[in-house]
């Protein structure tokens, strides 16, 4: 299956700062990139959709300003947490597809901690 | 509006011994597509399969199988001779033709014990 990586697997930041995390296709190219996120015991959550080139399409209830998205290539996406909070500690997973209509693909995870 | 429900919130079963997850799915599209992922400890979710909607054909790939009845909007899971590595969570998602978003299950959470 398609490789899909994803960095830092874990950070530890303090309350204000800013986060960034990286995720890449590595085998393939992917129009379209995931964000997710994770309570403990809890199914995935969709956060928001983005395609490269283009502005990401966030779900409801999700702060544009503060969860900030970048697809500017065809393997990279990035997520900034800006001015983190402890309620923004979760585990935050992307996912990859070469096309709206192919299966995603899943990166390992990052799990943020937010003191 | 679409849903996936997996009633099973938890299984424990011995090793060896077979088990079955339940997916049930709703959606108004005739075209759509489901997923089953595992999601072990470590957290990365393993692709497991696709199956689209106009494919019926039960699939076995080694110890899993999977069964899928649109007529009772179903598509479970099933591992036989189950392994301790088989532990995980295990999530059943849908998406829908037109749209290019995943909607999740709640997930099971399986335990083989040893």
């Amino acid at each position: 299956g398609a490789v899909v990586s994803q960095h830092p697997s874990r950070v530890i930041c303090k309350s204000g700062t800013s986060v960034k995390i990286e995720c890449r296709s590595l085998d393939f190219q992917a129009t379209t990139m995931f964000w997710y996120r994770q309570f403990p015991k809890q199914s995935l959550m969709l956060m928001a959709t983005s395609n490269e080139g283009s502005k990401a399409t966030y779900e409801q209830g999700v702060e544009k300003d503060k969860f900030l998205i970048n697809h500017a290539s065809l393997t990279l996406s990035t997520l900034t947490v800006t001015s983190a909070h402890p309620e923004d500690s979760s585990f935050y997973i992307c996912s990859a597809s070469s096309g709206p209509t192919d299966t995603q693909y899943f990166g390992p995870g990052t799990r943020l901690t937010v003191l | 509006a679409q849903k996936v429900t997996q009633a099973q919130t938890e299984i424990s079963v011995v090793e060896k011994e077979d088990v079955t997850l339940d997916c049930v799915y709703e959606t108004r599209d005739t075209t759509y597509y489901l997923f089953w992922y595992k999601q072990p400890p470590s957290g990365e979710l393993v692709f497991l399969i696709r199956r689209n909607s106009f494919d019926e054909q039960n699939e076995i790939s080694g110890r899993y199988s999977w069964n899928f009845q649109k007529s009772t909007s179903s598509f479970n899971f099933t591992i036989t001779a189950s392994q301790v590595v088989d532990s995980a969570v295990y999530f059943c998602a849908l998406r829908e033709n037109r749209d290019d978003k995943i909607i999740f299950g709640k997930g099971t959470r399986l335990h083989i014990l040893p």
